[in-house]
């Protein structure tokens, strides 16, 4: 059974600091890993998706690398803004006969201004 | 429609009712997913619907709980003689195919009182 941690589970940084936030799972086949934000009381808002066959995607000022092998993925966000403020969650889909996204806890970012 | 739309936004319910929470997804979305997000327990997979084929139910908690896709579209969550242990914000998600990009809904937020 796919399992995926995320670490820390809470984050406070200045506004402008780069940071890096970790995600983990135990069952290397998978199809696709996703990262998602989501603001209190809203729904998930996707950031990147990562097919298995890549290592990383960028958009803007993030940046998500894969490596199926260690079973790690990282979501790297640059210049950090109080709007980046939310909770951050990865979510594995996994290759198997269970189909179907397997998420960490998350990471709560605060960014102060 | 520009993205999945959930409804009701909030519902509170009386212990014993029964509720329905409804998802519209993306049009031409062929697979419909079905998620819940209750404090201490993370996002967890409940059932989902991939075009004309048998839903994948393996998620659902217990007989009380089923769900339907009517026309390959919009989907119902139905909960039977709700417990207080069903609050939880319930969440859909609609990809073009299975194991393609996630799209989420804002979430049905049940409250059993």
């Amino acid at each position: 059974k796919q399992e995926v941690t995320q670490i820390p589970a809470a984050l406070s940084v200045p506004e402008g600091e780069n940071l890096v936030l970790n995600c983990s799972f135990t069952d290397s086949a998978i199809y696709n890993l996703q990262w998602f934000r989501q603001d209190p009381g809203k729904g998930l808002t996707s950031l990147l998706l990562i097919q298995s066959s890549q290592r990383e995607q960028t958009s803007g000022r993030l940046n998500a690398s894969l490596d199926k092998s260690s079973g790690r993925s990282t979501l790297y966000i640059a210049a950090s803004q109080p709007g980046d403020s939310a909770t951050y969650l990865c979510a594995a889909f996994s290759s198997g006969s269970a189909r179907q996204l397997t998420f960490g806890s998350g990471t709560q970012l605060t960014v102060l201004p | 429609g520009a993205g999945v739309s959930q409804s009701p936004s909030n519902k509170v319910t009386e212990k014993g009712k029964d509720v329905e929470l409804r998802c519209d997804p993306i049009s031409g979305h062929t697979a419909l997913y079905w998620y819940r997000q209750s404090l201490g327990q993370g996002l967890e997979f409940l059932i989902y619907f991939q075009g004309n084929s048998a839903p994948d139910k393996s998620g659902l908690p217990s007989d009380r709980f089923s769900a339907e896709r009517t026309g390959g579209s919009v989907s119902t969550l139905t909960i039977q003689r709700t417990q207080q242990e069903d609050s939880a914000v319930y969440l859909c998600a609609s990809h073009v195919v299975r194991g393609t990009e996630a799209f989420f809904g804002q979430g049905t937020r049940l409250t059993v009182v």
